[in-house]
């Protein structure tokens, strides 16, 4: 079956290191996979997108990489600021004419 | 610019009453729309899609169903709550070029079925 896992429901960190979530996904052929910011009560906002033949993409101090062999793709947020803290998704589009699917999340805390 | 709107915000019925949430886009046209819902600690659960007007399709089969009756308006419905439709729904856009695009969410209605 097909699935993405975000295989940290939460994660806590210290104040200016590097957050590192990780997205695996299985039985899929992803043609791009997204990064979303969701903030409590609030509706998930769009960070980044990263294509199939990207290794990596870079904004600000958000870094995706893309590893299609793998079958994953790791959201680092360097120098973490407690704004950070927030729940981030990833989001795949199999290869066709479907919408996205969206993994479960991981709930950052970044703790001054 | 485009921005995304949803209502009402907040909704508390009984179970076995009707629902309506609505859902309309400016700033772009023939746009897809997603409604989805997210259930307490669990995550984004696509419900229906809409490429155009009167077109939808359906991703989980529920007692919920939608409807498009114009081009950047999005209605959710269900003729009967039941407990477990309690959630945070979402309304969703992106571009018309298939579904290449990012999505844009709405602020969610926070629905409370009692």
């Amino acid at each position: 079956s097909q699935k993405i896992e975000q295989n940290s429901e939460a994660l806590n960190i210290q104040e200016g290191k590097t957050a590192t979530l990780t997205c695996n996904y299985t039985n899929y052929s992803p043609a791009y996979l997204q990064w979303y910011r969701q903030d409590p009560g609030r509706g998930p906002v769009f960070l980044l997108l990263i294509r199939e033949n990207e290794k990596e993409k870079r904004k600000e101090r958000l870094k995706v990489t893309f590893d299609t062999t793998l079958k994953q793709s790791l959201f680092h947020i360097t120098a973490s600021q407690p704004a950070d803290s927030a729940t981030y998704l990833c989001a795949l589009r199999n290869s066709g004419n479907t919408p996205l699917v969206f993994g479960k999340g991981t709930r950052l805390s970044v703790i001054a | 610019s485009q921005t995304i709107h949803q209502w009402p915000a907040t909704l508390v019925q009984p179970v076995g009453s009707p629902l309506s949430l609505e859902c309309t886009v400016e700033g772009t046209s023939n746009p897809n729309l997603y409604w989805y819902r997210q259930a307490a600690g669990r995550g984004l659960q696509l419900l229906f899609y809409s490429v155009g007007i009167g077109q939808i399709s359906s991703e989980v089969p529920q007692n919920l169903s939608a409807s498009r009756p114009q081009d950047r308006q999005f209605i959710l419905s269900s003729k009967k709550l039941l407990l477990s439709d309690s959630g945070f729904y979402l309304c969703a856009w992106s571009p018309a070029s298939g579904f290449q695009e990012t999505q844009y969410f709405g602020p969610g209605t926070r629905l409370l079925v009692l």
